[in-house]
């Protein structure tokens, strides 16, 4: 059974900061995966897609990684703002038309 | 805009009673729809699969009898939790697929937050 694990599950960093959240799968078998923005109360927005064909991804301020071969990929966040506080959700799809497993989460704060 | 709607977005009911949320597609057509809820500091969790036309096929552990969905058309799913409970007070949220293949992009609605008291 496909499991997401996410660390940390909380991350403070003053503003500016580089910084980067992990997450794990357990099963490689994945067709892709999926970093997610949900703000409190909130639903949820796609950051980034990556094929399993794929190793990373790019949008604006954002990188993500993806090593099948050891189940992880990371998201990267290049200098940091308080608009960015969020937490950051990542899912995986084990295959084309089936449901995303998710992780826990990581909750992210940036202090100005 | 949003193309997947979540309505309604907020829901206080009274134990015992029904409440429906419907999901609905915007701009394109979905033959599968997701249902997922989320209990506070867990993982969203699937709950059921909506597939337009046919029963929906739920996660173990979920009570089909008790979290009813209707997909009746491509753009539409709905979820009743019949007779709520305090502890079905949860984040619900639905998702919808567009595209085939490598382009297949999912989207989520807005979510619903729902307090049974």
């Amino acid at each position: 059974k496909q499991e997401v694990t996410q660390i940390p599950a909380a991350l403070s960093v003053p503003e500016g900061e580089n910084l980067v959240l992990n997450c794990s799968f357990t099963d490689s078998a994945i067709y892709n995966l999926q970093w997610f923005r949900q703000d409190p109360g909130k639903g949820l927005t796609s950051l980034l897609l990556i094929q399993s064909s794929q190793r990373e991804q790019t949008s604006g301020r954002l990188n993500a990684s993806l090593d099948k071969s050891s189940g992880r990929s990371t998201l990267y966040i290049a200098a940091s703002q308080p608009g960015d506080s969020a937490t950051y959700l990542c899912a995986v799809v084990n295959q084309a038309g089936t449901a995303l497993i998710f992780g826990k989460g990581t909750t992210l704060s940036v202090s100005s | 805009g949003a193309v997947v709607s979540q309505h309604p977005s907020r829901v206080i009911c009274k134990s015992g009673t029904s409440v429906k949320i419907e999901c609905r597609s915007l701009d394109f057509q979905a033959t599968t729809m997701f249902w997922y809820r989320q209990f506070p500091k867990q993982s969203l969790m699937l709950m059921a699969t909506s597939n337009e036309g046919s029963k929906a096929t739920y996660e173990q552990g979920v009570e089909k009898d008790k979290f009813l969905i209707n997909h009746a058309s491509l753009t539409l799913s709905t979820l009743t939790v019949t007779s709520a409970h305090p502890e079905d007070s949860s984040f619900y949220i639905c998702s919808a697929s567009w595209g085939q293949g490598s382009g297949n992009t999912i989207y989520f609605g807005e979510g619903s937050w729902l307090t049974v008291v």
